[in-house]
């Protein structure tokens, strides 16, 4: 079973739309949760970050973390064809940690 | 400018030709890394450092090795290259490893026959 599982997609949207993108993750030791962003053929860029349970906002992006149930969401709001990208959850034991682990990833399209 | 560079930027091997990536930033950045990523599985790190002379395994260190001897320089070896190393590989770094900004170069496109 792997550490972190995230939601396959792809997901499509329509302009405007709220979009969740959810990773679940199997060990307790992970305390440090990220969120990337990656467009076609570029490096991925990181997005969002967060090491406690609850919601963290920037902008129309919101970033949530429930470590009772292992579960964490990055919400879009108001979503926009330029979102369209693959996004990948990654989560590391503490913030100085070297090792990281990454979901596989969901592609989401906004259509205009 | 800041950046993270790879060399090279895409590669046709054979299996068995021993190969090097070379990954080079100009930020003085402590921490760097190696991924690969292929379709459908996200990003799965290969190794890190966290400075000179300091690295260890990631999730998929099998393979590849690595060594950090200068600050900007993190080259990822391939001795024996295999074709399930065909991959895109990722090169980041970061000012440390709590950094909240790793940059990422622009990728390697490995191609093992």
């Amino acid at each position: 079973q792997k550490e972190v599982e995230q939601d396959p997609g792809p997901l499509s949207v329509p302009e405007g739309a709220i979009v969740s993108l959810n990773c679940t993750y199997s060990n307790s030791a992970f305390q440090y949760f990220m969120w990337y962003r990656q467009y076609s053929r570029k490096g991925p860029e990181l997005l969002m970050y967060t090491y406690s349970s609850g919601n963290k906002e920037d902008g129309r992006f919101t970033a949530q973390v429930d470590k009772s149930s292992k579960y964490i969401s990055l919400f879009i709001r108001d979503s926009q064809p330029s979102d369209s990208a693959t996004y990948l959850c990654a989560m590391k034991r503490s913030v100085s940690a070297g090792k990281s682990t990454f979901g596989d990833g969901t592609t989401l399209t906004v259509k205009p | 400018e800041a950046q993270v560079t790879q060399n090279p930027r895409y590669l046709i091997t054979v299996t068995g030709k021993k190969l090097t990536v070379t990954c080079s930033q100009n930020m003085n950045h402590e921490y760097m890394s190696w991924y690969r990523q292929d379709p459908g599985l996200g990003l799965r790190q290969i190794y890190y450092s966290m400075n000179v002379e300091v690295t260890d395994k990631g999730d998929v260190p099998e393979g590849y090795k690595v060594s950090r001897k200068e600050k900007r320089n993190f080259p990822l070896i391939l001795e024996s290259p295999s074709p399930n190393q065909t991959s895109l590989y990722f090169c980041a770094s970061s000012l440390d490893a709590g950094g909240e900004t790793q940059y990422f170069g622009p990728g390697t496109r490995l191609l093992v026959l």
